[in-house]
């Protein structure tokens, strides 16, 4: 079945620490997405990927990092610049919405926590 | 900039009741709107999309309606089941855009 995998599902992070978590989708979409979800809140988009090697900044950029050198994948990386990161992150892809109207396919996120 | 409000936050029914779930956006010219469900922990399941030329979709018990001319979408459940339980994300995506905007979710929970 086609999805999209996030790994790992709780990650904790330690003061001053880079971590990585992993999105990969077999979906064949061009575009993925980065959200961060806090409790009672929507989301946000963090960073986004319309084609292989490129990326635009979402609203809250700051303190993480992205790269998309294959299709399947959009590892986001927090970094120790981010000082609030506790939250729970959502990868999503989907076909780019110009001309077809498509939903956003969301994998089952990752929750990381700060030690 | 866009912005999405859901009302109620949270809602609580006994199974059977049919019931609706509003949403409202500020900036009226969008290229869709879609409905999200969220299970607790889980990620999005997309529920319905309506394109800004529409003006409902239906899927099974679920009917969502747009207008765009008020800034305003709602979700309708018919006979509400204890697994509707769930939070409903609503989400407008901005013409030129590929990118959603999301409400905070309505937290609805059906009792047996």
């Amino acid at each position: 079945d086609g999805g999209i995998t996030q790994s790992p599902k709780y990650l904790f992070r330690k003061e001053g620490q880079n971590v990585t978590l992993s999105c990969e989708q077999n979906l064949n979409h061009d575009a993925m997405y980065w959200y961060r979800q806090d409790p009672g809140q929507g989301l946000r988009l963090i960073y986004y990927s319309q084609i292989v090697n490129d990326f635009q900044k979402g609203d809250i950029a700051e303190g993480y990092s992205v790269s998309r050198e294959k299709k399947e994948s959009f590892p986001l990386t927090v970094t120790s610049a981010q000082k609030n990161p506790t939250a729970f992150y959502l990868c999503a892809s989907s076909i780019p919405n110009r001309d077809t109207y498509q939903p956003q396919h969301f994998g089952d996120g990752t929750r990381l926590s700060i030690l | 900039k866009q912005e999405v409000t859901q009302i109620p936050a949270a809602l609580s029914v006994p199974e059977g009741e049919n019931l609706v779930l509003n949403c409202s956006f500020t900036d009226s010219a969008i290229y869709n709107l879609q409905w999200f469900r969220q299970d607790p922990g889980k990620g999005l399941t997309s529920l319905l999309l309506i394109q800004s030329s529409q003006r409902e979709q239906t899927s099974g018990r679920l009917n969502a309606s747009l207008d765009k001319s008020s800034g305003r979408s709602t979700l309708y459940i018919a006979a509400s089941q204890p697994g509707d339980s769930a939070t409903y994300l609503c989400a407008a995506m901005n013409s030129g855009y590929s990118t959603l905007t999301f409400g905070k979710g309505t937290m609805l929970l059906v009792s047996p």
